[in-house]
């Protein structure tokens, strides 16, 4: 069964700063990966996501993930964060070819320190 | 860019009342899900839908909840009669094929409360 671990729940940086999100998944095959972005009460805001080729994607608002088979990881990163980026953090996996399900992790909460 | 909609963008009702939420799904898409998130906690899956039958349920998928395509082209789920637990974000995302993927989009979500 696919499943996806973020193992910080909140994380708490400087404005500036850079982040780093990570995420492990557990799927049998070739997975889709994603990250989403939700403000409080709102949708999911699609990020970024990796289906093959290029193991390193680059998303909207700057933020760019590196896909790693070896450690099964799909990290998140943003070089410099804003105010603006403090949300939960999802990070998916999809079930690919199948057209399967998607599974969710616990999120992580961004904080942001001015 | 095409998109998955959803409405009622809220819906309150009463314990013990028959909600029906809806999707209309982007065009050419054939398959279709419905997740939850309760508040505060991550997006879980429902139900898949493929060629006019569940294709796979979670076990929060019980006998109160159903799916369907009344028209061919929304999407629903109904919910026959809700408890106060089912309160929460509800989620459809349609799939179709795109160069040999099948990327999930997701629709706004409908936020149902139960009082």
């Amino acid at each position: 069964a696919q499943s996806v671990t973020q193992p910080d729940i909140h994380i708490t940086v400087s404005e500036g700063a850079s982040l780093e999100l990570r995420c492990n998944y557990s799927y049998g095959a070739t997975p889709y990966l994603f990250w989403y972005v939700q403000s409080p009460g709102q949708g999911l805001q699609l990020l970024l996501k990796y289906f093959s080729g290029d193991t390193l994607v680059q998303g909207i608002k700057g933020f760019e993930a590196e896909f790693k088979r070896s450690q099964s990881s799909f990290n998140l990163r943003k070089p410099s964060v804003h105010w603006s980026d403090a949300a939960e953090y999802f990070c998916a996996v999809e079930g690919g070819t199948n057209a399967g399900k998607s599974t969710f992790g616990d999120g992580t909460t961004l904080t942001v320190k001015p | 860019e095409p998109e998955v909609t959803q409405t009622p963008s809220h819906q309150v009702t009463q314990m013990g009342q028959e909600v029906i939420l809806r999707c209309v799904p982007i065009s050419n898409h054939l398959y279709f899900y419905w997740y939850r998130q309760i508040l505060g906690q991550k997006v879980e899956f429902l139900v898949s839908f493929y060629n006019n039958e569940i294709s796979e349920k979670s076990e929060i998928f019980d006998d109160q909840f159903s799916v369907e395509r009344p028209d061919g082209s929304n999407f629903t789920l109904k919910i026959r009669s809700t408890k106060l637990e089912d309160s929460a974000m509800y989620f459809c995302a349609t799939a179709g094929t795109s160069g040999g993927t099948y990327e999930q989009y997701f629709g706004p979500g409908t936020r149902l409360t139960v009082t």
